[in-house]
């Protein structure tokens, strides 16, 4: 079993759809996760972390935690082309906090 | 407050050289993480390492590769008798503490002929 499971996508939703992902992790005293965005040849960028069950919402992005399922999901409101891109699910590993990172879910949002 | 700066941006070696990769972290963070991105593939941890120190190096292959992050200066991944399976993404991402987010640089493109 991989440590961190995404779908591998594509995901492709139209402008203003909610864009939903998810991610399964295999690590259960992993207490901090992250979302990041990564652009074609571009490096990766932090869209959101959560450390606590329940949501987050930061602007059209919400993330939410299941620790209890191994469970985190990222949610994207009003989704825009400029949201196409690979979206990527980490995790502390351990005491030195090494990122474990899920393949990601290539997203893709119509005009 | 400058980002995490890492260069060259690419970088072609042929194989049996050597590479050597840069990183200066942001400005206050004094924790440096390298990761490598192979074509196709997720981002992999390779070394962890604090100022002067290496913490964790479990991710690193056992043979060429060295990292480094002295007092003064860049950290320094370095590859020897590089080979075509290195080719790859490298990037480093630095934090101001071990529990703090990481914050990538935009990377160093190896490319080996």
């Amino acid at each position: 079993q991989k440590e961190v499971e995404q779908n591998s996508g594509p995901l492709s939703v139209p402008e203003g759809a909610i864009a939903s992902l998810n991610c399964t992790y295999s690590d259960r005293v992993s207490q901090s996760f992250f979302w990041y965005r990564q652009y074609s040849g571009k490096s990766p960028e932090l869209i959101m972390s959560i450390y606590s069950n329940g949501d987050k919402e930061d602007g059209r992005f919400t993330a939410q935690l299941n620790k209890a399922s191994q469970y985190v999901s990222l949610l994207i409101r009003d989704s825009q082309p400029s949201d196409s891109a690979t979206y990527l699910c980490a995790f502390n590993a351990g005491n030195n906090r090494k990122l474990i990172w899920g393949l990601g879910t290539s997203l893709a949002v119509n005009p | 407050n400058a980002g995490v700066m890492q260069n060259p941006r690419h970088l072609v070696r042929r194989r049996g050289q050597e590479a050597r990769l840069r990183c200066s972290p942001m400005k206050g963070h004094s924790h440096v993480y390298w990761y490598r991105q192979l074509p196709e593939e997720g981002l992999k941890f390779m070394v962890y390492l604090q100022k002067e120190n290496i913490i964790d190096e479990s991710g690193m292959p056992k043979e060429r590769f060295s990292a480094e992050f002295p007092k003064e200066g860049p950290s320094i991944l370095r590859i020897q008798q590089v080979v075509r399976g290195d080719s790859a993404a490298y990037f480093c991402a630095s934090s101001p503490g071990v529990d703090e987010t990481q914050y990538f640089g935009p990377g160093t493109r190896l490319l080996v002929l």
